[in-house]
Parts: C-alpha cells; sequence; structure tokens
C-alpha cells in the first residue's frame, strides 16, 4: 500500500518569491512521482513526474522537483512565482505490482492550496 | 488532439435519486479509469479499465456505485441511490498502453442535496 502527505494544506507566497511545496510518501515497492496542477473548475495537469534516473525533474511553468529516497520525499520547488501559478498542488504516487505498473493509477496526498499576492 | 471528455459539468440531485456521468477518453487510450473528489481531498481511485475490461475496482462501492465501458471506448459511471456524501467531483483519467502519464478530463462536479 501506497501513502501522500502533503505537508501544508495552504501556502502563501509574494510574487516573484521562491516556493516549495512539501511531499512525503510511503510505500512497500519501488514508485514512480508526479505533481498535478488543478486550476479552479479543471481538471488535473502534469507538471513533472519522476520515474528513474537523475532525482532532479525538471516541468512545465519554471517547477522542478527533487526525489529524495532516504527522506521519502519529492518536494516540488519554483525559483519565482507569478500570479497565475496560484492553484491548487497535488503529489501522487504509483507503484510497480505484480501485474505492471498503470502510471495512471495514482494515489494523491490531500492537496496544497498556492496563493500567489501580488 | 482532443482531450478527455465528460458531460455533464454539473448535477445537482437529491438524496436517494440516481445520477450517471459519462466519459471519453483521448482516442486510442486503452486504459480508463475514474477518480471522485472530496472536497478538500486529494482524489482517490474508484475503477480502472483495461480496455473493456475491469482492473481494479476494489474502491468502488459497490451497493450503490457501478460503472461499465462496454465497447473499450467511452464509459458511464452510475450511482443509485445517491447519498449526501457521494457529493463530489468525479474525474475520468485515460491514458495509452506503455505511456507513463494519464491524461485527465475537466471533470463532473456532483451536488447531492
Amino acid at each position: 500500500a501506497q501513502s501522500v502527505t502533503q505537508l501544508d494544506s495552504q501556502v502563501p507566497v509574494f510574487e516573484e518569491a521562491p516556493v516549495e511545496l512539501r511531499c512525503n510518501y510511503s510505500s512497500s515497492v519501488s514508485v514512480y512521482l508526479f505533481w498535478y496542477v488543478q486550476y479552479p473548475n479543471q481538471g488535473l495537469q502534469l507538471l513533472l513526474k519522476y520515474l528513474s534516473g537523475s532525482t532532479l525533474v525538471k516541468g512545465i511553468n519554471g517547477f522542478e522537483a527533487e526525489f529524495n529516497k532516504s527522506q521519502t520525499s519529492f518536494h516540488l520547488r519554483k525559483p519565482s512565482v507569478h500570479i497565475s501559478d496560484t492553484a491548487e498542488y497535488f503529489c501522487a504516487v504509483s507503484g510497480a505490482n505484480a501485474g505492471g505498473t498503470s502510471y495512471g493509477k495514482l494515489t494523491f496526498g490531500q492537496g496544497t492550496i498556492l496563493t500567489v499576492h501580488p | 488532439e482532443a482531450g478527455v471528455a465528460q458531460s455533464p459539468r454539473y448535477k445537482i440531485i437529491e438524496k436517494r435519486q440516481s445520477v450517471a456521468f459519462w466519459c471519453n477518453p483521448i482516442s486510442g487510450h486503452a486504459t480508463l479509469y475514474w477518480y471522485q473528489q472530496i472536497l478538500g481531498q486529494g482524489p482517490k481511485l474508484l475503477i480502472q479499465f483495461q480496455n473493456n475490461g475491469v482492473v481494479d475496482d476494489s474502491q468502488l462501492p459497490k451497493d450503490r456505485f457501478s460503472a461499465e465501458r462496454l465497447k473499450g471506448v467511452d464509459s458511464t459511471l452510475k450511482i443509485q441511490p445517491a447519498k449526501l456524501e457521494d457529493s463530489a467531483v468525479y474525474l475520468c483519467a485515460s491514458s495509452s498502453t506503455g505511456a507513463t502519464e494519464a491524461f485527465f478530463g475537466q471533470g463532473t462536479r456532483l451536488t447531492v442535496v
């Protein structure tokens, strides 16, 4: 079984400031990690994913995340945020199982609402 | 390329009524997922289809929820009878064989009063 904990339910920040959204996971199998963004009344859009290889992953809109296996974390960062980054962000995991890996079979965290103030 | 289509976008029903949601995945995507997102929570997987077969429905409340994907393309999720706690956004997602991500529709927001 897998679980995901997003440590902050809300993160307020001023425009052009850096931001970090924290995510920790637990799993008994190898995991694949994702960050999704959800704008109001919209579906989920993939920001970035970690499958293997380099632990620093770059995504869309200037976001990046670092996979830390020893700390079971996958924190999302952006060096300078914009008003348009205001949204809810979800960390998610999928895991290998006997039937193979379904990358869309996801366990999500509770979400972090990022609010960027002018 | 057209995205995942869902309808209706919004639905309000009274408790004990029935309701159905429709999803048309991206063309050629063999895998289809239904997720339930309750306000303030992350989405939770209800059911996964591979073509027209169910792969995982372990978290589907089968006493009131049902889903089908008869021709391996579009899918319907039904709730009968609805309860107040079923108020949520129902998200459909699809992925192609070998793909490393799923694509989500805009969701159907259900309010049970």
